[in-house]
């Protein structure tokens, strides 16, 4: 089963809109953490936000934020008035206790295509 | 301050062939992981080393195997390179294993 699931695999906006990017994950651990990267063209994976599961307090950064809701087990990231500079693959991660070791496993990742 | 380095950026390798990728972590990181990510996929982790020892590893085959330096720099070793094998290899660095990590340009390595 897959742990965690961007169903969005592409997504096509014009610049100055808003878009959200949905990550859906599934895990038994009570502590586990979760995180959003940026993946531009040049390939480096961009580290963005981690939540930790004991803290669902909704977080804003500039024109980014994200709604953490364990309930649905969902994690997503919204964007406010996307600019080109935005396009790129963005992955939702979930880090569960390995053998003491919190390894992050990834989505399939959305891609998002912002024109000018 | 230096990141992640990784070389070579490009690679290119026939079927059978052994190959070895080479990492620098971040400054003042001692962890380094190794990951493959084939295109339109997400990252799969390879394995993960401290203290020169590997600390954890994930599904892939014994062709995969690495090594970690003194001072902290890692390889990458793949063994009988098969095409499946051809895709982006990352590398990422963080202290003492915790998250974040940060992540190498990786190395984009092609199997003919």
């Amino acid at each position: 089963a897959q742990k965690v699931t961007q169903a969005q695999t592409e997504i096509s906006v014009v610049e100055k809109e808003d878009v959200t990017l949905d990550c859906v994950y599934e895990t038994r651990d009570t502590t586990y953490y979760l995180f959003w990267y940026k993946q531009p063209p040049s390939g480096e994976l961009v580290f963005l936000i981690r939540r930790n599961s004991f803290d669902e307090q909704n977080e804003i950064s500039g024109r980014y934020s994200w709604n953490f809701q364990k309930s649905t087990s969902s994690f997503n990231f919204t964007i406010t008035a996307s600019q080109v500079v935005d396009s790129a693959v963005y992955f939702c991660a979930l880090s569960e206790a390995q053998g003491g070791s919190y390894i992050p496993t990834f989505g399939r990742g959305t891609s998002l295509i912002v024109h000018p | 301050d230096a990141g992640v380095t990784q070389s070579p950026t490009h690679l290119i390798k026939t079927r059978g062939q052994q190959v070895t990728l080479r990492c620098s972590p971040k400054s003042g990181h001692d962890t380094v992981s190794w990951y493959q990510q084939a295109l339109g996929q997400g990252p799969q982790f390879i394995f993960q080393y401290y203290e020169e020892e590997e600390r954890q590893r994930g599904n892939f085959p014994d062709r995969f195997s690495g090594h970690q330096f003194p001072n902290y720099s890692s390889e990458l070793n793949v063994n009988a390179l098969l095409l499946g094998d051809s895709a982006l290899y990352l590398c990422a660095s963080s202290w003492f294993g915790i998250q974040p990590q940060h992540f190498g340009d990786g190395t984009r390595l092609s199997i003919l």
